[in-house]
């Protein structure tokens, strides 16, 4: 069965451009969560969707992230604009129902020059 | 108080050793408890899921649940290199299910 797919895998690009990060959860799993990880601060839930619908988007860092879930089977994470301090891995995770465990795509490695 | 704490390690054990991970936790109504290893530059991947006190045992790795004492550990049998890596312990925090309470993961080191 195929996993969660991030695409890009990798992103260089400079201060001020837009950046999109896309994710297509494992089908049939309900919930999508978008997560940034940093050596200093670990792994950082940004935003997560349930049924498509955000629930809760309070570690988005400011006005500059966005996310939306168009449907069941993909979702984005916007940065515009972007800063040199957004430089991480952002992953993306999905799970089938509450409690369960979620499963990782293989995150995006983002580098803002 | 952090809601979760690890030691951050490094961990060091010889190949062929028992490697034990602990994990403890604030939130005494916390249920659902995960153990993901991340290889560096790579995703988690979850390995253990416990749900209830006891133990829980696949393959080498045995998760260890004790909700009186707030902790939940991980045993690794017989250490292989191919085991470095960085293992983080998850949970859901009561009466949000939703949103996993994540450790900030201890540095295993299995030497040959």
């Amino acid at each position: 069965d195929a996993g969660v797919i991030q695409s890009p895998r990798h992103e260089v690009t400079e201060m001020g451009q837009e950046v999109t990060l896309r994710c297509k959860p494992i089908s049939g799993h309900n919930s999508l969560f978008w997560y940034r990880q940093t050596m200093m601060r670990g792994l950082e839930l940004l935003i997560y969707f349930n049924n498509n619908v955000p629930i809760d988007d309070s570690g988005m860092p400011e006005d500059r992230f966005s996310a939306k879930m168009p449907n069941a089977s993909f979702s984005t994470l916007k940065i515009q604009p972007s800063e040199p301090r957004d430089s991480a891995v952002y992953f993306c995770a999905s799970r089938t129902g509450d409690f369960q465990p979620q499963h990782f795509g293989d995150g995006t490695r983002l580098s803002i020059l | 108080q952090k809601e979760v704490e690890q030691n951050s390690g490094p961990l060091s054990v010889p190949e062929g050793a028992i490697a034990s991970l602990n994990c403890t936790y604030s939130d005494r109504g916390s249920q659902s408890f995960f153990w993901y290893r991340q290889y560096s530059g790579k995703s988690p991947e979850l390995i253990m899921s416990i749900y209830s006190n006891g133990d829980k045992e696949d393959g080498r790795f045995t998760a260890q649940l004790n909700k009186a004492s707030q902790y939940v550990s991980l045993l690794i049998r017989d250490s292989q290199p191919s085991d470095s890596a960085t293992y983080l312990c998850a949970f859901y925090n009561a009466g949000n299910n939703r949103k996993l309470i994540w450790g900030l993961g201890t540095s295993l080191a299995v030497n040959p």
